[in-house]
């Protein structure tokens, strides 16, 4: 098994632009999480879901982040417009149920936006 | 709103001696509570985890204890070694989520 894989591993783009973070959860999973890793804050919890359904949104900085989850083996968080505080690593985890067992992370993307 | 707090961004010990790391929580709702290592470049990993019917459990140097009352838990890893330098993150698990704080940078000096 590969693990949770993200995509890009880094990007740079430029105020104003569409950002689209992608990840691929482990096959069987059926919960998958973004979170976004900042200095201030540490790991914050953006959205998650359950079996590709949004069970909760609430930790969404505003209407520019948007995530989806088309089917089970795909998420996409998006960012648009994007603005330079939005600079941070985004991870994404997916777990096969809640408990003792923790979430499996991918290795993150470092967004950069300048 | 933080839920799950570690108060100390580092801590460095010498190679052999005790690592504590701790973490305070404010909902009393959490389930399960856990700790997490992370090497730059790659994402968390596991470590370790706790039943909050328990107040132990032990994994080889790694031991985490739970203080319900005082809602807090504590990292103990006995003897450290260099290769356990990374940012370890308490997280607490409730519901369908899991909250963390915003983890301690352990160094273990040779």
């Amino acid at each position: 098994d590969a693990g949770v894989i993200q995509s890009p591993r880094h990007e740079v783009t430029e105020m104003g632009q569409e950002v689209t973070l992608r990840c691929k959860p482990i096959s069987g999973h059926d919960y998958l999480f973004w979170y976004r890793q900042t200095m201030m804050r540490g790991l914050e919890l953006l959205i998650y879901f359950n079996n590709n359904v949004p069970i909760d949104d609430s930790g969404m900085p505003e209407d520019r982040f948007s995530a989806k989850m088309p089917n089970a083996s795909f998420s996409t968080l998006k960012i648009q417009p994007s603005e330079p505080r939005d600079s941070a690593v985004y991870f994404c985890a997916s777990s096969p149920s809640q408990g003792l067992y923790g979430y499996t992370f991918g290795s993150g993307t470092r967004l950069t936006v300048v | 709103d933080q839920q799950v707090k570690q108060n100390s961004p580092s801590l460095s010990v010498q190679e052999g001696r005790i690592s504590i790391l701790n973490c305070d929580y404010t909902n009393s709702m959490f389930d399960y509570f856990l700790w997490y290592k992370k090497y730059p470049a790659e994402g968390p990993t596991f470590l370790i985890s706790i039943s909050s019917i328990k107040d132990k459990n032990e994994d080889g140097r790694f031991t985490v204890f739970l203080n319900k009352s005082a809602k807090h838990l504590s990292l103990h890893i006995v003897p450290s070694q260099p290769g356990d330098s990374a940012v370890y993150f308490c997280a607490a698990s409730g519901h369908n989520d899991m909250r963390f704080g915003a983890g301690t940078r352990l160094t273990v000096k040779p």
